[in-house]
């Protein structure tokens, strides 16, 4: 089991150009979801999917954002256009229950 | 709304001392609460949990209480090592998603 899968690990991009992330979940895991990890907010949920469907996007900080899940294995969340205060280390975790979370390493973003 | 609380870090000890990071958490309805583990350059990883009341979580030398009477599920461990720094994040299930506390920063000097 490869566990949760994101990448890139690491996008360095500027201003006002288009950002994607994307995630593999763990085979059989029906829940996903996508958190922002500031020093200001700590840990923040944005949205998760449940069964390919996004549940709750309450946390998607504006328009700019972005999530999708076409399949059961494969996520990703887009920000369009950045600005440098997305800069975060954005996690997506999955679970076979809505609890029991397995993170991926995360994608460290900095926009300049 | 659900949410914890726990105390804010940086928390630095030495080799085999005592550690107690403290977590409170709101007590609407009967969560199961957790503890996570974020080491540097890695993802969160699930170090213990408790379902109910007077629970015991306990793994890699660490213990948490689940205490319904303090809402409250402190993280011990009798003697730290250096390995145990890390960010320590405690968390309890609501509807359908974990809320997690602002994390807790464990630095163990030799």
């Amino acid at each position: 089991d490869a566990g949760v899968i994101q990448s890139p690990r690491h996008e360095v991009t500027e201003m006002g150009q288009e950002v994607t992330l994307r995630c593999k979940p763990i085979s059989g895991h029906d829940y996903l979801f996508w958190y922002r990890q500031t020093m200001m907010r700590g840990l923040e949920l944005l949205i998760y999917f449940n069964n390919n469907v996004p549940i709750d996007d309450s946390g998607m900080p504006e328009d700019r954002f972005s999530a999708k899940m076409p399949n059961a294995s494969f996520s990703t969340l887009k920000i369009q256009p950045s600005e440098p205060r997305d800069s975060a280390v954005y996690f997506c975790a999955s679970a076979p229950e809505p609890y029991g979370y397995t993170f991926g390493s995360g994608t460290r973003l900095t926009v300049v | 709304g659900n949410s914890v609380t726990q105390m804010e870090g940086p928390v630095t000890l030495s080799e085999e001392a005592f550690l107690t990071i403290n977590c409170t958490y709101t007590a609407t309805g009967y969560p199961s609460l957790f503890w996570y583990v974020q080491y540097p350059g890695e993802g969160l990883q699930l170090l213990l949990k408790a379902t109910k009341a007077d629970d015991k979580g306990s793994n890699k030398g660490f213990e948490a209480t689940y205490r319904k009477e303090t809402t409250s599920f402190h993280l011990e461990k009798g003697s730290v090592q250096v390995s145990d720094s890390a960010v320590y994040f405690c968390a309890r299930r609501g509807y359908q998603k974990v809320t997690f506390g602002i994390g807790t920063k464990l630095q163990v000097i030799p």
